[in-house]
């Protein structure tokens, strides 16, 4: 069974300090990792995507990758109020290109003012 | 340059109802899929679409049906609505080239099956 695990939250962070959302996922075949960001009542928004490991930085968004020990983490700095939302992991599973994304079940985030 | 659409927005039915989820992209996209996101369980996958054509079963896809009506269209059915369907849907789309997938959502529809 393929899984991609998240704490649910709510992970509570004060305005202007780094959020740091973290990832797991159980198969050492996955090739590519998605960030994406959900509003209450709004659809999933894609942020970050990240296909090596290391770090690929966007904005105050930094995807993190780490294959070996098979997690993928999320920093926000300077968090603002507008940060607050559902962050959802994905991960894509092999090499083709009808290959489905698991997704975990999110965690949510609260900037505090 | 709409991305993905969905139709309707909100929808009320009857338990034995039938109704159809409409889904359609304007990014050339070839992938297309049907997801239900369920309060606790995350997104979880129904049915997906590679290519224009073809269609095969996700996660969850009893009590669902779909076509591919073209490469922009793809719609989902649910032929008799029982309540456990009551759920919010989401249409995506993605190119889905060699190892990426990224997938692009439309707004959703909230349904209610009573």
């Amino acid at each position: 069974q393929k899984e991609v695990e998240q704490n649910s939250g709510p992970l509570s962070v004060p305005e202007g300090a780094i959020a740091s959302l973290n990832c797991t996922y159980s198969d050492r075949g996955s090739q590519s990792f998605f960030w994406y960001r959900q509003y209450s009542g709004k659809s999933p928004e894609l942020i970050m995507s990240i296909y090596s490991n290391g770090d690929k930085e966007d904005g105050r968004f930094t995807a993190q990758l780490n294959k070996a020990s098979q997690y993928v983490s999320l920093l926000i700095r300077d968090s603002q109020p507008s940060d607050s939302a559902t962050y959802l992991c994905a991960v894509n599973y092999g090499q083709n290109r009808d290959d489905k994304i698991i997704f975990g079940k999110g965690t949510r985030l609260h900037i505090l003012p | 340059n709409a991305g993905v659409t969905q139709t309707p927005k909100f929808q009320v039915l009857k338990t034995g109802q039938s109704m159809t989820l409409q889904c359609a992209q304007d990014m050339n996209h070839n992938s297309m899929y049907w997801y239900r996101q369920d309060p606790g369980m995350g997104l979880r996958l129904i049915y997906y679409s590679a290519s224009e054509g073809t269609t095969d079963k996700g996660e969850v896809p009893n009590g669902y049906n779909v076509s591919r009506l073209n490469k922009r269209e793809f719609s989902l059915r649910l032929e008799s609505a029982a309540p456990s369907q009551t759920s919010v849907y989401f249409c995506a789309s993605s190119e889905a080239l060699q190892g990426s997938n990224e997938q692009f959502f439309g707004p959703g529809t909230r349904l209610t099956v009573l």
